[in-house]
């Protein structure tokens, strides 16, 4: 119930490309999902969130898309680069706390 | 300061010592959140203040974990009788309220029990 699954374990995308990450979730009482990019050596860092009343937010070259009735949720990177490679999470919040999934390790090709 | 510090960066230990880790979180945050990063692993959540009490200590693995946060702002994590499976980064971030919007994360303690 507090699992949120996410794929794939790893991705490698040819720069410009639009690598896609997948989640999904049970726990109907999850009520933010963020998405988090993290730095070897660094904590995560937000990156783009979404509530469950909304379909598609757009940030940037950051998209989360989100099909409540599914319970899955997924980010895309638009013209991706070097510099966004990366471990991504998406995570889900229930009461302040955050369920992360196991991530996704992304390497953008130059 | 500006962001939340995480002292120290890295700790070494003996199995079977015992550890304190702090977080300074940003100033005027009133949530603290602990978590903890296996290799691999997206961050498990341990446990989390609003204000000086433990709102929510559900996370922490055994009662050898115990986190404080006396004045409501700096919080340490202690480890008694330290295990190598408590290897691990050691997160805390901190928020305005109990909400997850604004969670900040510190860079972690790089804890290695050997």
């Amino acid at each position: 119930q507090q699992q949120v699954k996410q794929s794939p374990q790893s991705l490698i995308v040819q720069k410009g490309g639009i690598p896609i990450i997948n989640c999904a979730y049970e726990n109907t009482a999850f009520d933010y999902f963020p998405w988090y990019q993290q730095f070897p050596g660094k904590g995560p860092a937000l990156l783009i969130a979404i509530r469950p009343d909304v379909s598609e937010k757009k940030e940037g070259r950051f998209t989360i898309s989100f099909n409540k009735s599914a319970k899955q949720f997924s980010l895309h990177i638009m013209d991706s680069q070097p510099g966004d490679s990366a471990t991504y999470f998406c995570a889900a919040s229930i009461g302040g706390k955050i369920i992360f999934g196991k991530g996704t390790r992304l390497h953008i090709l130059p | 300061g500006a962001g939340v510090s995480q002292t120290p960066s890295n700790k070494v230990t003996e199995k079977g010592k015992y550890v304190e880790l702090r977080c300074d979180p940003i100033s005027g945050h009133t949530a603290l959140y602990w978590y903890r990063q296996s290799l691999g692993q997206g961050p498990e959540f341990l446990i989390y203040f609003q204000g000086t009490g433990a709102a929510d200590d559900s996370g922490l693995p055994n009662d050898r974990f115990f986190a404080v946060r006396p004045e409501g702002s700096v919080s340490t994590l202690k480890i008694q009788r330290t295990e190598r499976g408590d290897s691990a980064v050691y997160l805390c971030a901190s928020s305005f309220d109990r909400g997850p919007e604004g969670y900040t994360f510190g860079s972690g303690t790089r804890l290695t029990v050997v």
